[in-house]
């Protein structure tokens, strides 16, 4: 069984903190992605990485940066946290292009 | 350019009903996939089936149903003898080959009363 997990599932923070999100895949997945869901907005894609270290934009990177040092780690980070990034983030993972992603629980994150 | 339509925002059914999801796409490629996704009240998106566009046979998967018609662009769910722990926003979505993107509907939330 695929297991996608994250740093948490609630976080609040305030304006202007530098924040993490942490995700973890433990089925040897080439690609990782990070996305943000918010009501009538659908998913969208913040970025996604194809290899450790490798990195691409998604359709919406601004205020966002992204690590990938190990391959069963992807690292979402907001450097100053705005209340306009208030939403839900999932991480997901794919064996390779155009297979099935699998998603993370979901983080819940409040900005103040 | 891709795109997924999933005209139906919400569809209330009373336990044991069948109820159809429409998905309906848009691609120029020839070879693409498509998904299926279940994301529950507890918000976790969990991957359903994969579908690739050679493959049109319809699959079934206990009382889960799917049908891909080419020649309509759709691919629709379906869900038969519903029960209440199948209330969810299901999503559809679409991949070219080789592509990273996947392309989601805008999902279709399905609350089953009891």
């Amino acid at each position: 069984d695929v297991k996608v997990t994250q740093s948490s599932r609630y976080l609040v923070k305030r304006t202007g903190e530098k924040v993490f999100l942490e995700c973890v895949q433990d089925m040897d997945h080439e690609n990782m992605f990070w996305y943000r869901q918010d009501p009538g907005l659908g998913l969208r894609l913040i970025y996604f990485s194809y290899d450790v270290k490798m990195k691409e934009k998604g359709d919406i990177p601004e205020g966002y940066s992204v690590s990938r040092e190990k391959k069963e780690r992807f690292s979402l980070i907001l450097e100053s946290a705005s209340t306009n990034q208030t939403s839900m983030y999932l991480c997901a993972s794919s064996l390779s292009f155009s297979y099935e992603q699998y998603f993370g629980p979901g983080t819940r994150l409040t900005v103040t | 350019a891709q795109k997924v339509t999933q005209a139906q925002t919400e569809i209330s059914v009373v336990e044991k009903e069948d109820v159809t999801l429409d998905c309906v796409y848009e691609t120029r490629d020839t070879t693409y996939y498509l998904f299926w996704y279940k994301q529950p009240p507890s918000g976790e998106l969990v991957f359903l089936i994969r579908r690739n566009s050679f493959d049109e046979q319809n699959e079934i998967s206990g009382r889960y149903s799917w049908n891909f018609q080419k020649s309509t662009s759709s691919f629709n769910f379906t869900i038969t003898a519903s029960q209440v722990v199948d209330s969810a926003v299901y999503f559809c979505a679409l991949s070219a080959s080789n592509d990273y993107k996947l392309s989601f509907g805008a999902g279709t939330t399905v609350t089953v009363r009891a």
